[in-house]
């Protein structure tokens, strides 16, 4: 089955802590996306990937960190968690690579983080 | 800089009824404009998207949008909800320079059906 998988689902972690979330897709994807949502703020982008060994910032990227060595993932890592970055994270994939391109984004179902 | 829009935060139909979802999008040229709808606990699912062309569009779930570019609106419809329309729904706006992959998201619409 194709899909966007995430893990964990849940996390509780402590500030400073480093911690991973990771992300995996098995459709062959070259692009890859972190976003995180908020209540009354939506989903905002936190880095990009057009590709392997390829990474962008996007809307909020202060304290975080990503990696693409491999097509399929894309880790999200959190070097210092504080508490402002408790929110629900989403991870997602599209196949096009191109600017110009109709290849809709698949999402997975998400990772909850609470920072205390 | 792009935005979007989405002026009602919530909204409760009766299960039959007409929905409209609002969606008004700020960008300096044609955008590409797409729906998502996010069930509790899930990731979020594509609804539908325009890119060019005819400007109803078509989606899943027997959901229609509309791109109006005087307006710059691009409104969700479906002519009878069902209690399983029951979701979060988010306009998105992708741009033709930077492409359709990364997307900038409205607020949220939260839908309630009622019986």
């Amino acid at each position: 089955e194709a899909q966007v998988t995430q893990n964990p689902r849940y996390l509780i972690t402590v500030t400073g802590k480093k911690l991973t979330v990771t992300c995996s897709q098995n459709m062959n994807h070259e692009y890859m996306s972190w976003y995180r949502q908020d209540p009354g703020l939506g989903l905002r982008q936190i880095y990009y990937s057009m590709n392997v060994e390829v990474t962008d910032k996007g809307d909020v990227p202060e304290g975080y960190k990503v990696s693409r060595k491999e097509k399929r993932n894309f880790p999200l890592i959190l070097e210092s968690p504080s508490p402002n970055q408790t929110s629900l994270y989403f991870c997602a994939s599209s196949l096009a690579v191109d600017r110009v391109s109709n290849s809709p984004l698949h999402f997975g179902n998400g990772t909850r983080l609470t920072v205390t | 800089a792009q935005s979007v829009t989405q002026p009602d935060i919530h909204i409760t139909v009766s299960e039959g009824a007409s929905l409209e979802l609002r969606c008004n999008y700020s960008y300096g040229a044609t955008p590409y404009l797409f729906w998502y709808v996010q069930s509790p606990g899930q990731g979020l699912q594509l609804l539908l998207k325009y890119f060019s062309g005819d400007t109803l569009v078509q989606g899943i779930k027997g959901f229609e949008a509309e791109f109006k570019r005087s307006q710059s609106s691009f409104n969700l419809r479906k002519p009878s909800v069902h209690w399983s329309d029951a979701a979060e729904y988010f306009c998105a706006v992708g741009g033709r320079k930077t492409g359709a992959n990364n997307l900038f998201f409205g607020t949220g619409t939260r839908l309630t059906v009622i019986p």
